[in-house]
């Protein structure tokens, strides 16, 4: 079935990195963007990343600009982020998600169940 | 980016209510209006788009309106498993913000 699973999240010090992963399976994944969305616990949604189905384009929320780093392997039908310089800021449960496009529309039709960023010492 | 505010951030309502929430943005997004609903521990799912389009699946209980910068959600006849928190989010940006979400409530 169509679904996406995310991996990576973890307990990681102020300052460290994290790679998350976003294996998607179940459609061809390679036509499809990709967006991160996180929530911290407690709080509302908060749009991170996304990057579009070949790679060419992406785009950040300014608060991650310059530390975090998305990127794709269609060969691996597998989704990345990259978090440098993590801040207690950045804890949250954080979801991949694929952005359906409709027509000129688009929303997020798929989601995986997310994994949980604790930056803490 | 857009901002997106939504109100009330809480409600309380009986099953079988007629439950409205508003999505307003600070510039206008044509109908480029999402509508997702969260359960505690559970990703979102997507109710409406294009503003006004039920996603497939979705109870007809649940409609959208709007366009420009105000939009609403609307529950016709809450059901007891619609009790959960509501999210907007604009698709006009490739930056697809939400709003603060409203949380809805067994009264």
């Amino acid at each position: 079935q169509v679904q996406l699973v995310e991996s990576g999240g973890g307990v990681v010090q102020p300052g460290r990195s994290l790679r998350l992963s976003c294996a998607a399976s179940g459609f061809t994944f390679s036509a499809y963007g990709i967006h991160w969305v996180r929530q911290a616990p407690g709080k509302g949604l908060e749009w991170v990343a996304v990057i579009w189905f070949d790679g060419s384009n992406k785009h950040y929320v300014d608060s991650v600009k310059g530390r975090f780093t998305i990127s794709r392997d269609n060969s691996k039908n597998t989704v990345y982020l990259q978090m440098n310089s993590l801040g207690a800021e950045d804890t949250a449960v954080y979801y991949c998600a694929r952005d359906q496009p409709n027509d000129d529309y688009w929303y997020f039709d798929v989601w995986g169940r997310g994994t949980l960023v604790t930056v803490s010492s | 980016d857009i901002q997106m505010t939504q109100s009330p951030s809480s409600l309380s309502a009986s099953v079988g209510d007629r439950v409205t929430i508003t999505c307003r943005a600070n510039q206008s997004i044509a109908s480029y209006l999402n509508w997702y609903q969260q359960k505690p521990g559970k990703a979102p799912k997507v109710l409406i788009y294009a503003a006004s389009s039920l996603q497939s699946g979705v109870p007809s209980r649940f409609s959208g309106s709007g366009s420009g910068t105000d939009f609403t959600l609307t529950i016709s006849s809450l059901q007891p498993e619609d009790f959960a928190t509501y999210y907007c989010q604009q698709s006009y940006s490739t930056r697809g913000t939400f709003g603060g979400g409203t949380k809805v409530e067994i009264k």
